[in-house]
């Protein structure tokens, strides 16, 4: 696609569970970044990719967070041990290496924790 | 969202102009942004400017920053019904790879 693609769209998980969030960048994008939105609220920075590597994860609010980037392409964001204050929207964007300063955002993945 | 700072609410009239403003505090950010959200859907970048330009306009959209006082805002010229969504003003400060984003301005467009 055109566009940043992100999957599932929504997830509903029980508390303790494990989640994957999938993440397909805008094709030949080098860099990806994970930001999360909770209800009413601005986006929170997660982590950054550049390639293959995270050279920023000053954002993972705690060590259930982890994300892996495979290919210089899709990026998946795992939540262990799933917690009610993990509701939120998770929302993923990418930019190109030529143009870094544009950062396209796709349509996030809705997360209830119940 | 503590670094950059938006009002919460906008009304305005459909035809009339809106004006959405956003300041914000590192005077070394290089970029600064506007995207536009939609009820249910992600992010869409609307416009972005570099700090040492003082004015942008893309069609109905101007955006005026004012380095000084660290003032960023959106003119939405001939407002539309279409344009009611939330607003966020975003900063890439110097060094980072990343976007810090305010909290968003909601824009409601009466008919």
């Amino acid at each position: 696609g055109a566009g940043v693609s992100q999957s599932p769209s929504n997830k509903v998980t029980e508390k303790g569970k494990d989640v994957e969030l999938r993440c397909d960048p805008i094709s030949g994008h080098t860099a990806l970044y994970w930001y999360r939105q909770r209800l009413g609220q601005g986006l929170e920075f997660l982590i950054y990719f550049q390639g293959n590597s995270a050279p920023d994860k000053s954002g993972l609010p705690s060590d259930r967070f982890s994300a892996e980037r495979t290919g210089e392409s899709v990026s998946t964001l795992t939540i262990q041990r799933t917690q009610q204050e993990d509701s939120a929207v998770y929302l993923c964007a990418s930019s190109p290496s030529r143009n870094r300063n544009t950062i396209y955002f796709g349509e996030g993945s809705w997360l209830t924790v119940v | 969202g503590e670094d950059v700072e938006q009002s919460l609410f906008l009304s305005v009239r459909e035809g009339d102009s809106s004006v959405i403003n956003c300041t914000y505090t590192d005077s070394s950010s290089t970029y600064l942004y506007w995207y536009k959200q939609e009820p249910g859907a992600g992010l869409q970048l609307l416009t972005y400017i570099f700090s040492n330009m003082d004015m942008k306009q893309d069609q109905r959209l101007t955006v005026l920053l004012n380095k000084k006082d660290k003032h960023l805002s959106l003119r939405i010229a001939d407002t539309q019904t279409g344009d009611s969504a939330i607003y966020f003003c975003a900063e890439k400060k110097s060094g980072a790879n990343n976007l810090f984003f305010g909290t968003g301005t909601r824009l409601t467009v009466i008919p």
